[in-house]
């Protein structure tokens, strides 16, 4: 099946950094979408990215739609203590309905 | 909070023995789909069911089965289970499949 390779596999920041993870594939995508999983809980959407070359922020994350459609990058500003969890890449294989493939997950942790 | 609830939250069970898992989707949601992650991957679908009718099926052996009931709620009944359905279960809810907002998972032990 389709593979999400995503690095790096973990990050270990002082507060206040800039942090920057990707995600690559073997194959084209029609979209990409980041998700951050907190400890104990399930994914929750952060951005998703329909169109190759597409840049879109959401507070201090940015994220961009490659333009070769096979990889996307995820980027968060001044980071804070809170950023701490996993961070997922995600491709829709389902068109219209959603049915995930995620990357194994950027598992970030912030010093105070 | 996404309004998706999962039961229970944890549990132990033996191999061999079978195993019912519970979603509530949000309210107006008529899709669900259930998402099996295993420690240090990211999750791995299992199937969608929408308007009670399964819709889509990954890479899963068929003791992994489900079910939508009227009012859009899910089980998930895995037969037999095997040391390596130890797991967290996810089920995300969506409207006519567009999007997904998970619940916060069940944490599957099998011994």
């Amino acid at each position: 099946g389709q593979q999400l390779n995503q690095s790096p596999q973990s990050m270990f920041i002082q507060e206040g950094e800039d942090v920057s993870m990707n995600c690559t594939s073997s194959s084209i995508f029609n979209t990409w979408l980041w998700y951050k999983q907190d400890p104990g809980e399930g994914p929750v959407l952060l951005i998703a990215l329909y169109k190759a070359g597409e840049l879109t922020s959401n507070g201090r994350l940015t994220a961009q739609f490659g333009i070769t459609r096979k990889d996307s990058f995820l980027n968060i500003s001044a980071s804070i203590p809170s950023d701490v969890g996993i961070y997922f890449c995600a491709h829709n294989s389902g068109g219209s309905n959603y049915k995930l493939t995620f990357g194994k997950g950027t598992l970030l942790t912030v010093n105070p | 909070e996404t309004g998706v609830t999962q039961s229970p939250t944890h549990l132990i069970k033996t191999r061999g023995q079978q195993v019912t898992l519970r979603c509530s989707s949000q309210s107006g949601h008529n899709t669900v789909s259930w998402y099996q992650q295993a420690l240090g991957q990211g999750p791995q679908f299992i199937f969608q069911y929408y308007r009670e009718e399964e819709n889509g099926r990954g890479n899963f052996p068929p003791r992994f089965s489900g079910l939508q009931f009227p009012n859009y709620s899910s089980e998930l009944n895995v037969n037999a289970l095997e040391l390596d359905d130890s797991a967290l279960y996810l089920c995300a809810s969506s409207l006519d499949g567009v999007g997904a907002f998970f619940g916060q998972g069940t944490r599957l032990t099998v011994v």
